[in-house]
C-alpha cells in the first residue's frame, strides 16, 4: 500500500521560510516522479512542483519560481519542498503526490496534506 | 501554459441521475488527461487516466471520453458517495494545469 506522509506545515510570518517533507512507503520510491500540489482555502488544485525519480529534472510553477525549490533523498524515501520568501497567497494545504511514471504521468496517489499559513 | 476549462462549475443532481462534466484544453494534449474526485477535507483521488482508463478500484459507473482538446467525464448513475468536486488535469507538459473544478451537489 502506497503511503505518503507530509510534515512541516506551520504558521509563518510573511517573508519567512519553511521546509515541507513527504516520507513515502509502499513502492519503489526512486522510480517515480514526485510532485507537490497545493489548495488554497476554498479554492481549486494548483500544481507547484515536480521532480523526476532520479532527481535529474525539476519543474516549478511560475508563481513560486525563485522562492520554492524541490528536492528528494531516495535513500530516505523523502521528497522536500523548500519554501522561502513566503507570501500570504502561499497559504494553502500542500499535498505530496506520486506520479504514475518516472515523469509525465498522472498522479495516482496523494498524501493527506500539510497546512501552511502565512500571516503576521 | 495550457488552460483547462471545466463546465459546469457546479451542478445539482439526484441519486440515479446521469451526470456529464466537460473539460476543454486550450490546445491538444494527446491522451494526457486525468480526472480526480475530491471530497471536503480529503485528498483528491484518481478516477480516470489517459482519457478513458478507469483507475483500479473505481466503479464502472464512471467513464471518460474525448480526444484532442475536448474531454468528458460521465457518471452513469449517481450514487450518494459521488457528491464531491471533480477536477480534470493535463500532464502533457509543464506547468501541469487543473480545471477549476465541478462541484456535484444534491438536488
Amino acid at each position: 500500500e502506497v503511503r505518503l506522509l507530509e510534515s512541516g506545515g506551520d504558521l509563518v510570518q510573511p517573508g519567512g521560510s519553511l521546509r515541507l517533507s513527504c516520507e513515502a512507503s509502499g513502492f519503489t520510491f526512486s522510480i517515480y516522479a514526485m510532485s507537490w500540489v497545493r489548495q488554497a482555502p476554498g479554492k481549486g488544485l494548483e500544481w507547484v512542483s515536480t521532480i523526476s525519480g532520479n532527481a535529474g529534472s525539476t519543474y516549478i510553477a511560475e508563481s513560486v519560481r525563485g522562492r520554492f525549490s524541490i528536492s528528494r533523498d531516495n535513500s530516505k524515501h523523502t521528497v522536500y519542498l523548500q519554501m522561502n520568501s513566503l507570501r500570504a497567497e502561499d497559504t494553502a494545504l500542500y499535498f505530496c503526490a506520486k506520479e504514475a511514471t518516472g515523469v509525465g504521468g498522472e498522479i495516482d496517489d496523494w498524501g493527506q496534506g500539510t497546512l501552511v499559513t502565512v500571516s503576521s | 501554459a495550457i488552460q483547462m476549462t471545466q463546465s459546469p462549475s457546479s451542478l445539482s443532481a439526484s441519486v440515479g441521475d446521469r451526470v456529464t462534466i466537460t473539460c476543454r484544453a486550450s490546445q491538444g494534449i494527446g491522451n494526457d488527461l486525468a480526472w480526480y474526485l475530491q471530497k471536503p477535507g480529503k485528498a483528491p483521488k484518481l478516477l480516470i487516466y489517459a482519457i478513458s482508463n478507469l483507475q483500479s478500484g473505481v466503479p464502472s459507473r464512471f467513464s471518460g471520453s474525448g480526444s484532442g482538446s475536448d474531454f468528458t467525464l460521465t457518471i452513469s448513475s449517481l450514487q450518494p458517495e459521488d457528491f464531491a468536486t471533480y477536477y480534470c488535469q493535463q500532464h502533457y507538459n509543464f506547468p501541469r494545469t487543473f480545471g477549476q473544478g465541478t462541484k456535484v451537489e444534491v438536488k
